[in-house]
């Protein structure tokens, strides 16, 4: 069963540390994905990846930064956290291809709360 | 930018019975894939029925369909014979077919089953 596991699901942080979310997949997924949920917003992309040491900002990237410098591992990284930024994390990968294959992969979010 | 926009915040429905979850979207393109997300309390995602935008037949899955309406640019769905499983966060969710492969969230409708 494919997989995509993120780190913590629970994640408590003090104003101004540097943190790092994690992210890996088992199934040699080309694209990954960091959204950010919080209530009433839905999910709101922060960045992505196509592969390997490629990444796009998406749509609130203001305050975060990605690593990818492997295939199975996309880092979200938070350089100097506040308290506006507890949500919740969700990770997400899926295979480049055609009109065929669709799907994505969720791993189960993280809870960061920021103190 | 494409949009998507879930009206109902909160919804809830007697066991047994229908009910239709609302999304509208707003894009330029004439060809692109629309997505129902699950998102019960251990916060996985889960996948409940796509549509391609080319496809006039209306998606089904078991007790899960969609009603689109293109031209309208609405697509809601219709979980029918509810069950105490289906309680959960319900996503519409866009995806352009060419281009950046990222998914663009509603903000979601918490579904509530009464027994």
């Amino acid at each position: 069963d494919v997989k995509v596991t993120q780190s913590s699901r629970y994640l408590v942080k003090r104003t101004g540390e540097k943190v790092f979310l994690e992210c890996v997949q088992d199934m040699d997924h080309e694209n990954m994905f960091w959204y950010r949920q919080d209530p009433g917003l839905g999910l709101r992309l922060i960045y992505f990846s196509y592969d390997v040491k490629m990444k796009e900002k998406g749509d609130i990237p203001e305050g975060y930064s990605v690593s990818r410098e492997k295939k199975e591992r996309f880092s979200l990284i938070l350089e100097s956290a506040s308290t506006n930024q507890t949500s919740m994390y969700l990770c997400a990968s899926r295979v480049t291809d055609g009109r065929a294959n669709y799907g994505y992969t969720f791993g189960s979010g993280t809870r960061l709360t920021v103190v | 930018a494409q949009t998507v926009t879930q009206s109902q915040p909160e919804m809830s429905v007697q066991e047994a019975e229908t009910v239709t979850l609302s999304c509208t979207y707003d894009t330029s393109e004439s060809d692109y894939y629309l997505f129902w997300y699950k998102q019960p309390p251990s916060r996985q995602m889960i996948l409940v029925i796509r549509q391609e935008a080319y496809k006039q037949q209306n998606a089904t899955e078991n007790r899960f369909s969609v009603n689109f309406q293109k031209a309208a640019k609405s697509f809601s769905l219709k979980i029918s014979d509810s069950q105490l499983g289906d309680a959960a966060m319900y996503f519409c969710a866009y995806r352009r077919l060419q281009g950046a492969q990222k998914l663009v969230f509603g903000q979601g409708t918490r579904l509530t089953i009464n027994p």
